[in-house]
């Protein structure tokens, strides 16, 4: 069975600092991977997709950015957090899908990371 | 571009009755997917029900069924006899291309 992990499941972090979270998928292969923000009480807000190695698409600017340097691994990454960058980060995976980038496949969301920017 | 709007930010159930969650969406893409997941406390993402734009049928998940209807641009949830477990975030989202927009969601309490 598949299985999707995130770490770390809280953060909390300093203006300025650099931030990296990691996303890991196990029991599938070349998976779409994806991550999101979501601030509290709000929606989730799609940050980043990924539909293979070194391919990554993102969907809002912002200062942070993602990479995936193996097949399973997805990793959110941040030079100088803002205070605005808090919230709760999920990573989802859904079966690979090149043209629709999952459109016609649901997404399986990790435990997510509570990320708290003082 | 998308959008999704979900205008109950909270819903009171009582056990063992049914509750409709509402829906709507705006794309201009031809080709589309709805979804709905359900976010307890925890905050966990969990998939419940699928509907494609070119299903001819309401998708239908054991308690849950997707009522679509795709002229009005509706894909509103339907949670039939409501478990005090049902209590949660509840998101639609539209997937298109590579697009994926989710709504602000719909907190639902099931009254014992």
């Amino acid at each position: 069975s598949q299985t999707i992990h995130q770490w770390p499941a809280t953060l909390v972090q300093p203006v300025g600092s650099p931030l990296s979270l990691e996303c890991t998928v196990e029991g599938t292969s070349n998976p779409n991977l994806y991550w999101y923000r979501q601030a509290a009480g709000r929606g989730l807000q799609l940050l980043f997709y990924s539909v293979g190695i070194g391919q990554i698409s993102s969907e809002v600017p912002q200062n942070l950015s993602a990479s995936r340097p193996q097949d399973r691994q997805f990793i959110l990454s941040s030079k100088k957090l803002l205070l605005s960058d808090s919230g709760f980060y999920l990573c989802a995976w859904s079966v690979y899908d090149l043209g629709a980038a999952g459109m016609n496949n649901e997404q399986f969301f990790g435990p997510g990371t509570r990320l708290t920017v003082l | 571009a998308q959008k999704i709007t979900q205008t109950q930010p909270g819903m009171f159930v009582q056990e063992k009755e049914a509750v409709t969650l509402d829906c709507t969406y705006d794309t201009s893409d031809p080709s589309y997917g709805l979804f709905w997941y359900k976010q307890p406390s925890s905050g966990e993402m969990i998939f419940l029900i699928y509907q494609g734009s070119y299903d001819q049928q309401n998708a239908t998940e054991g308690r849950y069924s997707l009522n679509f209807q795709k002229a009005r641009k509706s894909a509103n949830l339907v949670i039939s006899a409501s478990q005090l477990g049902d209590s949660a975030m509840y998101f639609c989202a539209s997937h298109s291309l590579g697009k994926v927009t989710f709504g602000t969601g719909t907190k639902l309490q099931v009254i014992p």
